[in-house]
């Protein structure tokens, strides 16, 4: 299995918090992306990143900044989160953005009262 | 973007019976692949297949990208095949990655 793991793993927060949710891998792995998953709507791309500092929005990226200082770590901020932010979120990466499968993280399932 | 659909949204099998779960998608890509999320919600890729065939134990895909879908087939289905399979289909350009995952194909097999 891929080394990822996501941090925190379950997160109960009250709407206006500032969250953070940590993505780490240890494959050196180039890509990296963040994905909410909803029932009903499978998984949506919100942010992703193609290197160090190098990052660009997916399908539902409005509320949502990412971060990524070192290759191993991707931070997704959630800077005043809402109810409609209440998701499971999973970190994903990849060599490279064809040819190349994807490897999911765990998941973190995040509510927001 | 692209858009995807899943058929069937939900399938009920006997154990060592065989599917095919089918995934339209409505433009070019150069990117697809196949998930398995099982009950406990852990997503592992099983092909990435843009075109062509593959084949991995008892399961395997094919895609004609000239056709704008692709298939996956499970033979002797057994009660660990149970969960959700999605596949996702991208056009990739220039580094430029946005995906675009099906709702999922849900499976259940009856020991």
């Amino acid at each position: 299995d891929a080394g990822i793991t996501q941090s925190p793993r379950h997160k109960v927060t009250e709407t206006g918090t500032p969250v953070t949710l940590r993505c780490h891998q240890t494959e050196n792995h180039r890509y990296m992306y963040w994905y909410r998953q909803d029932p009903g709507h499978g998984l949506r791309l919100i942010h992703y990143s193609y290197g160090v500092k190098d990052t660009d929005k997916g399908e539902v990226s409005d509320g949502y900044s990412v971060s990524r200082s070192k290759t191993e770590d991707f931070l997704l901020t959630l800077e005043s989160a809402t109810s409609s932010q209440t998701s499971v979120y999973f970190c994903a990466i990849s060599r490279s953005a064809i040819g190349e499968t994807q490897y999911f993280g765990p998941g973190t399932r995040l509510l927001v009262l | 973007g692209i858009q995807v659909e899943q058929s069937p949204p939900d399938l009920i099998l006997q154990e060592g019976a065989n599917s095919t779960l089918r995934c339209n998608f409505s433009d070019s890509v150069n990117n697809l692949q196949w998930f398995h999320q099982n009950p406990w919600g852990q997503l592992i890729n099983l092909f990435y297949i843009p075109s062509g065939t593959k084949q991995n134990g008892r399961l395997s895909a094919t895609t004609v990208a000239t056709e704008r879908y692709s298939l996956l087939y499970i033979s002797s289905s057994q009660t660990t095949d149970s969960g959700v399979y999605f596949c996702a289909a991208a056009l990739t350009s220039g580094g430029s990655y946005i995906p675009t995952f099906g709702r999922g194909t849900s499976l259940i097999v009856h020991p």
